[in-house]
């Protein structure tokens, strides 16, 4: 099993919509958890990050959190074409951030 | 705060010469940075920890030769890619781990990029 996963496919949503992304990890005593956004050709940018269970909400982003399940989303509210983009969950364990592969997402105008 | 300052940009080079690129931390001390590799379409490949008066850790299958990596002082590190070849044409990504505890606790912040193509 991969340390952190990312298995949707790309996700497209019309504008306006909400966002879902999810992602799992592997090492049960994570406490760190991350959701980067990455434009084509650009490098990772830090958005979201949250330490404990349940939600954290910072503008339209809001990241979930669940370590009995072990599972980490992120919603993205009243989506914006400027929101299409890879996004990144990253997980801190083992001393060293392990990403997973990522979910493109395409906001349709 | 937490700018990372990455050159250069990209870089068009010559098979078989050397590519050095710097990664700066510019309001902030990291005693450990990452670099990143990145193909087209593809997810962030860890190449190395670097960590600040030590050796650097490199990830399975990285060539520790041919990727030298210098981290000097707590706000400069330095990839070189030596004997530069087409397969190694790719984007390379630095970060940097803020030193301490606050609100930048465990938080990795990239640099731009390096877009790297060997002829």
């Amino acid at each position: 099993q991969k340390e952190v996963e990312q298995n949707s496919g790309p996700l497209s949503v019309p504008e306006g919509a909400i966002a879902s992304l999810n992602c799992t990890y592997s090492d049960r005593v994570s406490q760190s958890f991350f959701w980067y956004r990455q434009y084509s050709g650009k490098s990772p940018e830090l958005i979201m990050s949250i330490y404990s269970n349940g939600d954290k909400e910072d503008g339209r982003f809001t990241a979930q959190l669940n370590k009995a399940s072990q599972y980490v989303s992120l919603l993205i509210r009243d989506s914006q074409p400027s929101d299409s983009a890879t996004y990144l969950c990253a997980v801190r364990g083992n001393n060293r951030l392990a990403f997973g592969k990522g979910n493109q997402v395409v906001v349709i105008p | 705060g937490a700018v990372v300052s990455q050159h250069p940009s990209w870089v068009i080079c010559k098979s078989g010469t050397s590519v050095k690129i710097e990664c700066r931390s510019l309001d902030f001390q990291a005693t450990t940075m990452f670099w990143y590799r990145q193909f087209p379409k593809q997810s962030l490949m860890l190449m190395a920890t670097s960590n600040e008066g030590s050796k650097a850790t490199y990830e399975q299958g990285v060539e520790k030769d041919k990727f030298l990596i210098n981290h000097a002082s707590l706000t400069l590190s330095t990839l070189t890619v030596t004997s530069a070849h087409p397969e190694d044409s790719s984007f390379y990504i630095c970060s940097a781990e803020p030193y301490g505890t606050g609100d930048l606790r465990e938080k990795l912040f990239f640099g731009s990029g390096t877009q790297l193509s060997v002829l």
